[in-house]
């Protein structure tokens, strides 16, 4: 199965910590966005990446948070020094065309991050 | 900006009767609008999308929506629903303009299926 594979499944940190969460676009696809979702709440844009590149990264806040696509290698969302509001599911999409094309993004399964 | 609202957080329809999840946009040009569906603790599955052909789209698993544009409207609906269809909906719109990769997401419906 070549779906959009991200890890881990479920991570914890304490406040203070570094979270890396991983995200393995399909087979052929060099578009990867992630979205986080809050609980009781649909998914919130973060940020897009082509393979090297952030194109839009209007929905990530300021500090704290970044996000990677490197050449070779999955692409990696990192907060640092996470606090009790990071505690989210976040979801990485990919598709093998940017949005202008109206192709689909296809979701992995998600990360749930739980803050202690 | 794009917008959509989804009307109903929550649905609660019996085994075999017809589903309707309700869904308006806001959008200041011709936009793609897709349903997703996620079953608990699972990423989210597309259902169908609309880009500007047909108005009436249909999706897997039966379901279909009707883009109207008049009405600003994307409702999704299925003839008879069934037991596995029991999971949270999403109509998202194509963020576009200036924000090249968003997608924006309806709140969601909570779909109930009673036996």
């Amino acid at each position: 199965n070549a779906g959009v594979m991200q890890n881990p499944r479920h991570l914890v940190r304490r406040r203070g910590q570094e979270a890396r969460l991983r995200c393995s676009p399909m087979k052929g696809h060099s578009h990867v966005y992630w979205y986080r979702q809050l609980p009781e709440e649909g998914l919130k844009f973060m940020v897009y990446l082509q393979k090297e590149n952030i194109i839009d990264e209007s929905g990530m806040p300021k500090e704290r948070f970044s996000a990677e696509f490197p050449k070779e290698g999955p692409s990696i969302l990192r907060i640092q020094q996470v606090v009790r509001g990071d505690s989210a599911a976040y979801f990485c999409a990919s598709s093998d065309r940017g949005t202008y094309s109206n192709q689909p993004q296809h979701f992995g399964d998600g990360t749930r991050l739980s803050i202690l | 900006a794009q917008s959509v609202t989804q009307l109903d957080s929550h649905v609660s329809v019996s085994e075999g009767t017809p589903v309707l999840l309700r869904c308006n946009y806001s959008s200041s040009y011709s936009p793609s609008l897709f349903w997703y569906v996620q079953h608990p603790n699972k990423g989210l599955q597309l259902l169908l999308k609309y880009t500007s052909a047909a108005t009436l789209v249909k999706g897997i698993n039966g379901f279909e929506a009707e883009f109207k544009k008049s009405e600003t409207s994307f409702h999704l609906t299925k003839p008879s629903a069934h037991m596995s269809d029991a999971a949270e909906y999403f109509c998202v719109v194509s963020g576009g303009g200036g924000s090249q990769g968003n997608l924006i997401f309806g709140k969601g419906t909570k779909l109930s299926v009673k036996p």
